[in-house]
């Protein structure tokens, strides 16, 4: 089946610690995004990119970290530079070109720091 | 003011009409989107409309756009319980520079039985 996954579901981090949020796709897609979400918010966009080997800061990148070196994966890492990381985090794809971006969403990842 | 905008609370009884209602800024989207996400889940596209059309209907979902307003809405026909869940309005981005979304803050929807 294609799909986004995303891995693990729940992730506990002491703080000052970094800690990479995997997310893969099957779905040929050359789009990638990372997104957070809190409580009564909606999606905020943290990086994204439109092709391997490159990405671009989205609105909130500051303590965020990625990497796109292959087109099915998309790591985020949380570095201790991110001062409130505790949220729930999705990761999306979706095909490029063209005016319709129907963005998939992976099932997220629940980080808390302790 | 926020750029896409939402009420954060509906809640209807089972086997009334639920209308979720989003407006936005930014006048140059060509897509603007519904998502739909169950509690600790990730979202699921339902329907989406082109920036040239007035409305599209999906079976018990019905899109509504006032482009002269800035103004977009959904109706769920015949709301069940398992339509309990956050609804996301999104706009694509303007230009092609920029490919994400941009969502609202969603609508939590209630239905009692």
């Amino acid at each position: 089946d294609g799909g986004i996954t995303q891995s693990p579901k729940y992730l506990f981090r002491k703080e000052g610690q970094n800690v990479t949020l995997s997310c893969e796709q099957n779905l040929n897609h050359d789009a990638m995004y990372w997104y957070r979400q809190d409580p009564g918010q909606g999606l905020r966009l943290i990086y994204y990119s439109q092709i391997v080997n490159d990405f671009q800061k989205g609105d909130i990148a500051e303590g965020y970290s990625v990497s796109r070196e292959k087109k099915e994966s998309f790591p985020l890492t949380v570095t201790s530079a991110q001062k409130n990381p505790t949220a729930f985090y999705l990761c999306a794809s979706s095909m490029y070109g063209g005016g319709y971006n129907e963005q998939f969403f992976g099932p997220g990842t629940r980080l808390t720091v302790l | 003011g926020e750029d896409v905008e939402q009420s954060l609370f509906l809640s209807v009884r089972e086997g009334d009409s639920s209308v979720i209602n989003c407006t936005y800024t930014d006048s140059s989207s060509t897509y603007l989107y519904w998502y739909k996400q169950e509690p600790g889940a990730g979202l699921q596209l339902l329907t989406y409309i082109f920036s040239n059309m007035d409305m599209k209907q999906d079976q018990r979902l019905t899109v509504l756009l006032n482009k002269k307003d800035k103004h977009l809405s959904l109706r769920i026909a015949d709301t069940q319980t398992g339509d309990s869940a956050i609804y996301f309005c999104a706009r694509s981005g303007s230009g092609t520079g920029r490919r994400a979304l941009t969502f609202g803050s969603g609508t939590r929807l209630q239905v009692q039985p």
